[in-house]
């Protein structure tokens, strides 16, 4: 079945420390996107890329880090230099160009800093 | 700039009673609207879709929603409420019609729960 996984589903972290949360979709969607849902505040953009090796920061980038080698895969790297990064994580996928806004999502990451 | 406001955080209703979310948007442009549902702790599902066809949309598991210009508004409806009803539900506007989810903005969300 097409669709998008996320791993890992759950994660602890100590601050300082990097961690890197995967996002692989075999949709051959061109799009690919990450949110941050935090309770009461809707979700917000991260990051997205709209072809491989190309991407952009979204309203909320810093702190994150990501990269786009293939077109199935787009990891998020949260870095130490995030100040609140427990929050749950949604990757999302869509056609380029087309969908009208028609996002496929995976079931997300919750990450918690100790 | 775009914009959009869910009226309530939190919605009540009795399975078998009529389902009512609002939704109010701002947009600069003729917008695009959508509906996504959330189960907790799971990815986002779209509902429904308005892109400028007929002002009242069809989705999925028997719920609709209606375009209203006059009102700026795009309230979810469903005349019958299953307890798999419960769950979170956004509103999203788009005024960038043929682009790509980068033009989207979230709604905060409204939590739908069923009673008994």
């Amino acid at each position: 079945d097409g669709g998008i996984t996320q791993s890992p589903k759950y994660l602890f972290r100590k601050e300082g420390q990097n961690v890197t949360l995967s996002c692989e979709q075999n949709l051959n969607h061109d799009a690919m996107y990450w949110y941050r849902q935090d309770p009461g505040q809707g979700l917000r953009l991260i990051y997205y890329s709209q072809i491989v090796n190309d991407f952009q920061k979204g309203d909320i980038a810093e702190g994150y880090s990501v990269s786009r080698e293939k077109k199935e895969s787009f990891p998020l790297t949260v870095t130490s230099a995030q100040k609140n990064p427990t929050a749950f994580y949604l990757c999302a996928s869509s056609m380029s160009g087309t969908g009208y806004g028609e996002l496929f999502f995976g079931e997300g990451s919750r990450l918690t800093v100790l | 700039a775009q914009s959009v406001t869910q009226l309530d955080s939190h919605v009540s209703v009795s399975e078998g009673t009529p389902v009512l979310l609002r939704c109010n948007y701002s947009s600069s442009y003729s917008p695009s609207l959508f509906w996504y549902v959330q189960h907790p702790n799971k990815g986002l599902q779209l509902l429904l879709k308005y892109t400028s066809a007929a002002t009242l949309v069809k989705g999925i598991n028997g719920f609709e929603a209606e375009f209203k210009k006059s009102e700026t508004s795009f309230h979810l409806t469903k005349p019958s409420a299953h307890m798999s009803d419960a769950a979170e539900y956004f509103c999203v506007v788009s005024e960038y019609s043929g682009g790509g989810a980068d033009g989207l903005t979230f709604g905060k969300g409204t939590h739908l729960i069923i009673q008994p």
